[in-house]
């Protein structure tokens, strides 16, 4: 079963404009960590957040993590044609190994130039 | 340096019939994960390495899908009698294991499609 739940599942923008994404998740966790695909590539991974941080930044990403709601956020600013991919979140249960990521179905975000 | 590696890239097999799915992972790399993604979907989580520590195997979806790991390094995952509903692309990371309890390096992952 999935842990996190991304929203929107797909997300259309201009160039220049801040995407936003939004992952909701369902247990208690260790941390949070988003990772991008492009389109018939592997998976790259982008930030990760603990428990006990609240929002963290790299470079054009900004990511929130809220443990009393179970969400966090993604922010990417200023975005580009090459930002175009899904966008997973990913989290780890306190009660689970550490190597056992729960992710989410993404959004698909589209830029467009 | 070379990343991930998997073989093979695509496989078209028939139903019923046994698959070997590998995984090459970045040298050192002492973690080595396999993950499934339907189309469409996230990753499902299968099964994960951890040096000489015994597997998490939790998320095979059956025993008819076991995974192996020879010398620490190199991986294969092998799905008995396969079924329509195995169709997927099977992908693989790996990663340092101190300090770094995530899989950062995934391989391209291979397509199997089965008929």
């Amino acid at each position: 079963s999935q842990q996190g739940e991304e929203d929107p599942q797909a997300l259309s923008i201009q160039e220049g404009e801040n995407a936003t994404m939004n992952c909701s998740y369902k247990t208690s966790i260790n941390n949070l960590q988003w990772y991008r695909q492009n389109s018939g590539r592997g998976l790259v991974h982008l930030i990760l957040i603990r428990s006990n941080e609240r929002e963290k930044h790299s470079g054009r990403l900004r990511v929130t993590l809220d443990t009393s709601k179970k969400s966090s956020s993604l922010l990417i600013t200023a975005s580009r044609a090459a930002d175009t991919a899904s966008y997973f979140c990913a989290t780890v249960s306190q009660t689970d190994s550490w190597g056992k990521l729960q992710f989410g179905a993404g959004t698909q975000v589209v830029v467009t130039p | 340096g070379a990343g991930v590696s998997q073989s093979p890239s695509n496989k078209v097999t028939e139903k019923g019939k046994d698959v070997e799915l590998r995984c090459d992972p970045i040298s050192g790399h002492t973690a080595l994960y396999w993950y499934r993604q339907s189309l469409g979907q996230g990753l499902e989580f299968l099964i994960y390495f951890q040096g000489n520590s015994a597997p998490d195997k939790s998320g095979l979806p059956s025993d008819r899908f076991s995974a192996e790991r020879t010398g620490g390094s190199v991986s294969t995952l092998t799905i008995q009698r396969t079924q329509q509903e195995d169709s997927a692309v099977y992908l693989c990371a790996s990663s340092l294991a101190l300090g770094q309890g995530y899989p950062n390096d995934f391989g391209p992952g291979t397509r199997l499609l089965v008929l």
